[in-house]
C-alpha cells in the first residue's frame, strides 16, 4: 500500500530561520508527491509536487522540497520562515493502486514565531 | 484557475435531519470529485470517490447509506448526510480532479470545506 508518514507533529522555528517539514514515502513503483497547506477552517491549498525530474522542487510562497529516493523522502523547506507561513501542511502521494486517490500523512502543525 | 467551492461553509442542523453540501469546479470541468472528513487536529479522511455520471465509491467503513452523493454535471457533486447524528458533526471537504488533464498530475483542487454541527 501507499503511504506517507510525517514523523513530528508539530515544527517550531523562530521567524527569519529556515525550516524543515519532514516527509517520508513508501510506494510501489515511481512516486507522486504533493505538499499541501492548510489554514485554520479553510481548505488545503497546493504547494507544490514531484513527479519527474529535478529532485528540488520550488512551489508557491517560497517554499521548495527536495526528492530524495535513496532516503524515500521528500522534506518541504523554506529558507526564510514568517509568521504567516504557521499553518496545518500534509504531505500526500498518489495511490496508484487505489484510482489515483491522494493518501495523505496525519499532517504537521507549523509554528513561526516572531 | 482551479477553484472549487462549496456551499454551505458551515451550517447547524438537529438531530435527524438532512443536510447537503455541493461541491463545484468554478472553471474546469471535473470527472472526479473526491469528498473528505476532517476531525480537528487530524488527517483528512477520504470517504467516497465521486465520477460523473455514476456511482460513487466508497471507502471501506463509509454507510453509503448516510453519506449520499451525487455527481450529476461536470461541475457539481453534492454531499448529503441522511438522519444527522452529533457523531456526524465535523468538518467536509471535497476537492476536484481536472477532466482536461490539467492535473494529470493526479493533483486535486480542494474547496474551502463546510463545517456541520449536528445539535
Amino acid at each position: 500500500a501507499q503511504s506517507v508518514a510525517q514523523p513530528e507533529d508539530q515544527v517550531n522555528v523562530a521567524e527569519g530561520n529556515p525550516l524543515t517539514v519532514k516527509c517520508t514515502y513508501s510506494v510501489s513503483g515511481n512516486p507522486y508527491l504533493f505538499w499541501y497547506v492548510q489554514y485554520p477552517n479553510r481548505g488545503l491549498q497546493f504547494l507544490l509536487k514531484y513527479i519527474t525530474g529535478d529532485n528540488l522542487v520550488k512551489g508557491s510562497y517560497g517554499f521548495e522540497a527536495e526528492f530524495n529516493k535513496s532516503q524515500t523522502s521528500f522534506h518541504l523547506k523554506k529558507p526564510s520562515a514568517l509568521v504567516s507561513d504557521s499553518a496545518l501542511y500534509f504531505c500526500a502521494v498518489r495511490d496508484i493502486t487505489g484510482g489515483n486517490k491522494l493518501v495523505f500523512g496525519a499532517g504537521t502543525i507549523l509554528r513561526v514565531k516572531s | 484557475g482551479a477553484v472549487v467551492s462549496q456551499h454551505p461553509s458551515w451550517v447547524i442542523c438537529k438531530s435527524g435531519t438532512s443536510v447537503k453540501i455541493e461541491c463545484r469546479s468554478l472553471d474546469f470541468q471535473a470527472t472526479t470529485m473526491f469528498w473528505y472528513r476532517q476531525f480537528p487536529k487530524q488527517s483528512l479522511m477520504l470517504m467516497a470517490t465521486s465520477n460523473e455520471g455514476s456511482k460513487a465509491t466508497y471507502e471501506q467503513g463509509v454507510e453509503k447509506d448516510k453519506f449520499l452523493i451525487n455527481h450529476a454535471s461536470l461541475t457539481l457533486s453534492t454531499l448529503t448526510v441522511t438522519s444527522a447524528h452529533p457523531e456526524d458533526s465535523s468538518f467536509y471537504i471535497c476537492s476536484a480532479r481536472d477532466y482536461n488533464g490539467r492535473s494529470s498530475s493526479y493533483e486535486q483542487y480542494f474547496g474551502p470545506g463546510t463545517r456541520l454541527t449536528v445539535t
